[in-house]
């Protein structure tokens, strides 16, 4: 049974702060790896991927994969309040994506 | 460029009715992917369809079924409904099967 884990939360950040989210995954085959935000209500969206180990940056959004230990984290700098929602890990290999349970960020203003 | 479509967005039924969740693909995209998320829960992959023919099935039985269209767009069957099918349903759509998935609003369904 392939896995990916995440602490549930809820993670409670300070506005301006950095938000640091974690995700550990079962299958070494696994070969891509995405996080979604998910509002509440709604659907998932896409908002970083990375398929290389070390880290990837997109605007406030910095992803890191290390594949040896089998964990990606998702870190959001200049945290705010419209960044409150649920960060889904999502994992892919030889099957359609695998996702977490999702951690829930909040942003304290 | 259209965006993935669901409807209906909202629908509620009782238990042992039969349910079909339609989806419009995304122009371009000939793959289409069901999830199911439970409250509380990260989606769970139900089954893809790539040009018309299953391409994968995730741990749901047999009475979840569906269908992809020649233009691309799918459907999900369930029959026999239980009070546990009440979960957000999911459609994705991607160009390949291995593409990246762009998701829909889904569909809130609720037995009784």
């Amino acid at each position: 049974q392939k896995e990916v884990e995440q602490n549930s939360g809820p993670l409670s950040v300070p506005e301006g702060a950095i938000a640091s989210l974690n995700c550990t995954y079962s299958d070494r085959g696994s070969q891509s790896f995405f996080w979604y935000r998910q509002y509440s209500g709604k659907s998932p969206e896409l908002i970083m991927f990375i398929y290389s180990n070390g880290d990837k940056e997109d605007g406030r959004f910095t992803a890191q994969l290390n594949k040896a230990s089998q964990y990606v984290s998702l870190l959001i700098r200049d945290s705010q309040p419209s960044d409150s929602a649920t960060y889904l890990c999502a994992v892919w290999g030889n099957t359609p994506l695998v996702f977490g349970k999702g951690t829930r960020l909040s942003v304290i203003a | 460029e259209t965006g993935v479509t669901q409807s209906p967005t909202h629908l509620i039924k009782t238990r042992g009715q039969q349910v079909t969740l339609r989806c419009s693909s995304q122009s371009g995209h000939n793959t289409v992917s069901w999830y199911q998320q439970a409250l509380g829960q990260g989606p769970q992959f139900i089954f893809q369809y790539y040009r018309e023919e299953e391409n994968g099935r995730g741990n749901f039985p047999p009475r979840f079924s569906g269908l992809q269209f020649p233009n691309y767009s799918s459907e999900l069957n369930v029959n026999a409904l239980e009070l546990d099918d009440s979960a957000l349903y999911l459609c994705a759509s991607s160009l390949d099967p291995d593409g990246e998935q762009f998701f829909g609003p889904g569909t809130r369904l609720t037995v009784l």
